[in-house]
């Protein structure tokens, strides 16, 4: 059964990084029938998708709009574990994060979820 | 900008069968669009429920099932018990850049 770890910051100031790490256990990074998200939840967002990457034969990295040019999802192999990096943060990107692994049409196995509060 | 509609709110009364649906505000919902749903508790992760339209996942009961009623992607509940009670998300594929969007989310009371 695959599990998911999340861990990172949990207060970012605005202007600056928030970056989370997933580490996976019961399956492999590099899997091809996976692709490894990141999604977020706040009550004036609701659930949002923010972005995947994953493995066919070449590694793939797709973004919302939402988020694109301040997001980055990079894999690490070598701990078989995925990152979230969302530059220049504001007040708007307080949310609780999850990363979650999608196999096909859904995502069946969820991080716990951080909360990330922006604020000075 | 793609907006994914759920009725904020449903009651059902205990073994009672409810009807939670899922729009489009660009147009009709079909298989294509590869509609998933799940269940929330309050502080609980999301548990996925049904896959690609009608797929339930591992260790769902089927009490559970999803359909396309109309042009809208539907989650059916038979014989609701009172652990059903949670937030219900829907989300799509709309592709485009965009892949996934949810729904705002359908609260359930069992009473």
């Amino acid at each position: 059964q695959v599990q998911l770890q999340q861990s990172g910051r949990g207060l970012v100031k605005p202007s600056q990084t928030l970056s989370l790490t997933c580490a996976i256990s019961g399956d492999s990074l590099a899997s091809h029938t996976a692709a490894w998200n990141w999604i977020r939840q706040s009550p004036s967002r609701g659930l949002e998708w923010l972005g995947r990457t994953y493995f066919r034969s070449k590694w793939f990295n797709e973004y919302s709009p939402s988020v694109r040019g301040r997001i980055t999802v990079n894999p690490d192999t070598s701990k078989n574990q995925f990152s979230l990096q969302l530059s220049s943060v504001t007040p708007e990107d307080t949310a609780v994060y999850y990363c979650a692994r999608g196999v096909g049409a859904l995502f069946d196995s969820w991080g716990q979820g951080t909360l990330v509060t922006v604020s000075s | 900008q793609t907006v994914v509609t759920q009725e904020p709110s449903l009651s059902v009364s205990p073994g009672g069968t409810v009807t939670l649906t899922c729009g489009l505000n660009s147009g009709s919902v079909s298989s294509g669009n590869y509609p998933s749903w799940y269940q929330q508790t309050p502080g609980q992760t999301p548990r996925a429920l049904i896959y690609t339209t009608n797929s339930r996942a591992s260790g769902v009961p089927d009490r559970f099932s999803g359909s396309i009623l109309g042009n809208k992607a539907a989650l059916t509940v038979t014989g609701a018990q009172a652990d059903d009670e949670s937030d219900y998300y829907c989300a799509l594929y709309v592709g485009g850049g965009v892949h996934w969007v949810f729904g705002g989310g359908t609260k359930l009371t069992v009473l």
